[in-house]
């Protein structure tokens, strides 16, 4: 079955970096679009960034944009966000998931894994 | 951008009950492009209906999906106690795409 494993959060000074990580297995990873949606605390969903199936296409939220950077190792299965600047906003749960396009910032997400928490503070 | 409205806020119904939750967007959405997802507490959202009224995989029949346009609905028939949620309605038609604030269901 699908199973998708974040780590990596943990707790950032502000202007701080975090490496979130995915694991994927149980689906052909090389094939399937992925994305990150993050949570705050207490609130709604917010899709952060996408990227296609070969990893030659991504995209970020504006709330992101420059700041955040997508990539995956299709040889391990892997996802990875890179989060620099980090602001206390930025503060969430962060959900690897497999995506499903409809078209340029056009998607729903198939499969989740557990999360893992961010939490920007001094 | 689309804004999502969910309705109720919340709505606590007893097993067996039929639960009929609401998503209305500020504009049309293309193709019914709309999504509805469960979150439990503590567990990461799982896809219930995409394209408006087609159910995900593993989904059990209580839950289907109506609506086009503005007016979308989400109903659960014969509510279990693990039904006990919040659902989010998200589309997918326009950029970007939007998530509605949610809708809690209380099992009573």
């Amino acid at each position: 079955q699908v199973q998708l494993v974040e780590s990596g959060g943990g707790l950032v000074k502000p202007g701080g970096s975090l490496r979130l990580s995915c694991a994927a297995s149980g689906f052909t990873f090389s094939d399937s679009y992925m994305s990150w949606i993050r949570q705050a605390p207490g609130k709604g969903l917010q899709w952060v960034s996408y990227i296609s199936s070969s990893g030659s296409t991504t995209y970020f939220a504006d709330s992101v944009k420059g700041r955040f950077t997508i990539s995956r190792d299709n040889a391990k299965n892997s996802l990875s966000l890179q989060m620099n600047s980090l602001r206390a906003e930025d503060t969430a749960v962060y959900y690897c998931a497999t995506t499903r396009w409809f078209g340029t910032l056009l998607y729903f997400f198939d499969y989740w894994g557990q999360g893992t928490l961010v939490t920007v503070s001094s | 951008e689309i804004v999502l409205t969910q309705s109720p806020g919340t709505l606590s119904l007893s097993p067996g009950e039929r639960a009929t939750l609401s998503c209305r967007a500020s504009q049309s959405v293309s193709s019914s492009y709309l999504a509805w997802y469960q979150q439990k507490p503590g567990q990461a959202p799982r896809l219930l209906i995409y394209g408006a009224s087609s159910g995900a995989t593993g989904i059990p029949d209580r839950f289907s999906g109506s609506g086009s346009g503005t007016d979308f609905t989400l109903t659960i028939t014969r509510l279990e106690p693990e039904d006990s949620a919040v659902y989010y309605c998200q589309q997918y038609g326009s950029s970007p795409l939007t998530f509605g604030g949610g809708t809690k269901v209380e099992i009573k």
